[in-house]
């Protein structure tokens, strides 16, 4: 069966520190790959989706960056945390092929910038 | 593109009460449809789809959700709530046969009081 993991799960940084969080998935190859953030008493906000290695799309333009070194491995980046950059990031899987756009979320990753 | 509109940010109701969450999207095409479950500090949590076929469909803890097309809803029912269901609800839609990406609403907070 397929899983999905992130971590750190919980994450204090202070501004302008880097940030890098990560997420494998296991047993599926190729799949596409999303990260989202949800800010406190906000909805899903897309940030970087990628259908292969080193082919990664961003959706809002910011200080944060995405790579996906191998097929099923995705990281998020950065390089000076804002404080504007709290909150619930998700990472999520779907199939590369057939896809009818169900997705699969990781635990999700707190991240507090002070 | 796709829109969702999930109109109320937060539903208060006592257990073992009926509720309906609202959700209603917009397209040219056509959509698969998804209700997503999130509970505290965790990832989501797929709660039922609709693909093609029977326009209601049902998850296995009571819930269901009725894809209509003249009034382009999708809204999520449960005929009595328990205290578990407290958590965020997410409605999805995606255009079928596209390459486009899944659009969530903002989210409706369920709180069920004893």
């Amino acid at each position: 069966s397929q899983t999905i993991h992130q971590w750190p799960a919980t994450l204090v940084q202070p501004v302008g520190s880097p940030l890098s969080l990560e997420c494998t998935v296991e047993g599926t190859s190729n799949p596409n790959l999303y990260w989202y953030r949800q800010a406190a008493g906000r909805g899903l906000q897309l940030l970087f989706y990628s259908i292969g290695i080193d082919q990664i799309s961003s959706e809002v333009p910011q200080n944060l960056s995405a790579s996906r070194p191998q097929d099923r491995q995705f990281i998020l980046s950065s390089k000076k945390l804002l404080l504007s950059d709290s909150g619930f990031y998700l990472c999520a899987w779907s199939t590369g092929q057939a896809n009818t756009g169900e997705l699969f979320f990781g635990e999700g990753s707190r991240l507090t910038v002070l | 593109a796709q829109s969702v509109t999930q109109l109320d940010s937060q539903v208060p109701v006592f257990e073992e009460a009926p509720v309906e969450l609202r959700c209603n999207y917009s397209s040219s095409v056509s959509v698969y449809l998804f209700w997503y479950v999130q509970y505290p500090n965790q990832g989501l949590q797929l709660l039922l789809k609709y693909l093609s076929g029977s326009t209601l469909v049902k998850s296995i803890n009571g819930f269901e959700a009725e894809f209509n097309k003249s009034q382009t809803s999708f809204h999520l029912r449960k005929p009595s709530v328990h205290i578990s269901d407290t958590a965020e609800y997410f409605c999805a839609v995606i255009n079928t046969g596209t390459a486009s990406k899944l659009t969530f609403g903002t989210g409706t907070r369920l709180q069920v009081m004893l």
